[in-house]
């Protein structure tokens, strides 16, 4: 992977439904990955910055992990709530950012 | 603290035009970035500056120009605009002078349109 990729890119979903989405990199001279989280008309909000292979955040109902060797992470929602309806966005070393997953939760 | 302050939110030029985005923190960080957004592209990266009287070229410099005023005000320059150029524009920040672990603070945007 020689550019930073999100899946899927859009994402509907029930109200109280549990959802992930993954953030995939290039793995070789990582450094740091980070989540945004982007609601419209908004400007982009930290989540998380995840350094170390295994690592494990959580923040309330979102929680993210990381896999460095095989260049990979994941963002989980527990119990969706519309309020979470928002772009979710990473970004590797360089602030090279993905495209994005656009999750939209319906109540 | 206003944290990272964008003017204009809006603007509409023609091709040609010159314009400047302006950029301004009162957080005290060191290194500040301008990103463009369209869509079903993320944020790309145009320009940086790690440290006041630094700049450097980001994935798409080219149309651009930057210049870090000072500590607080980074200003991006369109000298001819062109209809390619039609993007929301980000302003972010960082505390440290290189790109790690630190967390982007991100301005509200400026979205300009170029006929």
């Amino acid at each position: 992977i020689l550019n930073v990729e999100q899946s899927p890119q859009s994402l509907h979903v029930q109200e109280g439904d549990s959802t992930n989405f993954t953030c995939s990199f290039p793995s070789s001279n990582f450094y740091a990955l980070h989540w945004y989280r982007w609601e419209t008309a908004k400007s982009p909000e930290a989540l998380f910055v995840m350094t170390l292979n295994g690592d494990e955040k959580k923040k309330g109902r979102i929680s993210a992990t990381l896999n460095t060797k095989e260049g990979y992470s994941y963002l989980y929602i527990k119990g969706s709530q519309p309020e979470d309806s928002a772009t979710y966005l990473c970004a590797e070393i360089d602030m090279r950012f993905g495209a994005g997953t656009r999750l939209t939760v319906k109540p | 603290n206003a944290g990272v302050t964008q003017t204009p939110k809006f603007q509409v030029l023609k091709t040609g035009q010159s314009m400047t985005l302006q950029c301004a923190q009162d957080m005290n960080h060191n290194s500040m970035y301008w990103y463009r957004q369209d869509p079903g592209m993320g944020l790309r990266l145009i320009y940086y500056s790690a440290s006041e009287g630094t700049t450097d070229k980001g994935e798409v410099p080219n149309g651009y120009n930057v210049s870090r005023l000072n500590k607080r005000e980074f200003s991006l320059r369109l000298e001819s605009a062109a209809p390619s150029q039609t993007s929301v524009y980000f302003c972010a920040t960082i505390r440290g002078t290189t790109i790690s672990t630190d967390t982007q603070y991100f301005g509200p945007g400026t979205r300009l349109t170029v006929l």
